[in-house]
């Protein structure tokens, strides 16, 4: 069973627009979260991350939402650019510390 | 700076066969971590190590996957009489606590025919 749960496989977006990824997650217990992007042959990148303390997290053009009571957290990105087309991974820390739990990745093309 | 290597970026081998995946964290990173990326799928945790601490085997899916960390640094992982549904792009990553952040490296892809 999955803990992480990304349900869009894959978004598409015009340059300038929001980009909206969503994740839920069914452990209540998780208390950090994090976004990774990946693009072909290369590993993930680091993004952005978020304590269950804090509902929102802004870094630059990306800004993180996290709704405890629904499980469920977000990815936007605004402006959208062509260079964000990548795979978005979100992630869970595991309670011990030891591991990130993912999810299966949304895939985004942004067309200029 | 250098940042999480693998080796070898590619590795194709014959069911049955044995192979060895190398990593290189980042100087200084204490925490290592394996994961693996099947086709279609988020990445699944394998293996972490921590120091000098027993490390956390709880994701490696049979007793033919092994893991070792030489010197607290380059790590192997070993797959021993591969089979088909091995098949999967394997990511190390390091960091320089266990709790922060991970850094990857960009993967080695096994193809067991």
């Amino acid at each position: 069973d999955q803990q992480v749960k990304q349900n869009s496989p894959s978004l598409s977006v015009q340059e300038g627009r929001i980009s909206i990824l969503n994740c839920d997650y069914t452990n209540s217990m998780f208390d950090y979260f994090l976004w990774y992007k990946k693009y072909p042959a290369e590993g993930p990148t680091f993004l952005i991350s978020i304590s269950s303390i804090k509902d929102k997290n802004e870094d630059g053009r990306f800004t993180v939402f996290l709704n405890k009571s629904a499980k469920h957290l977000s990815l936007h990105i605004v402006p959208s650019q062509p260079g964000d087309s990548a795979v978005y991974f979100c992630a869970a820390r595991n309670q011990a510390g030891t591991a990130l739990i993912f999810g299966k990745g949304t895939t985004l093309s942004v067309s200029s | 700076g250098a940042g999480v290597s693998q080796s070898p970026s590619n590795k194709v081998t014959e069911k049955g066969k044995d192979v060895e995946l190398r990593c290189d964290p980042i100087s200084g990173h204490t925490a290592l971590y394996w994961y693996r990326q099947s086709l279609g799928q988020g990445l699944e945790f394998l293996i972490y190590f921590q120091g000098n601490s027993a490390p956390d085997k709880s994701g490696l899916p049979s007793d033919r996957f092994s893991a070792e960390r030489t010197g607290g640094s380059v790590s192997t992982l070993t797959i021993q009489r591969t089979q088909q549904e091995d098949s999967a792009v394997y990511l190390c990553a390091s960091s320089p606590l266990p709790y922060n952040e991970q850094f990857f490296g960009p993967g080695t892809r096994l193809t067991v025919l």
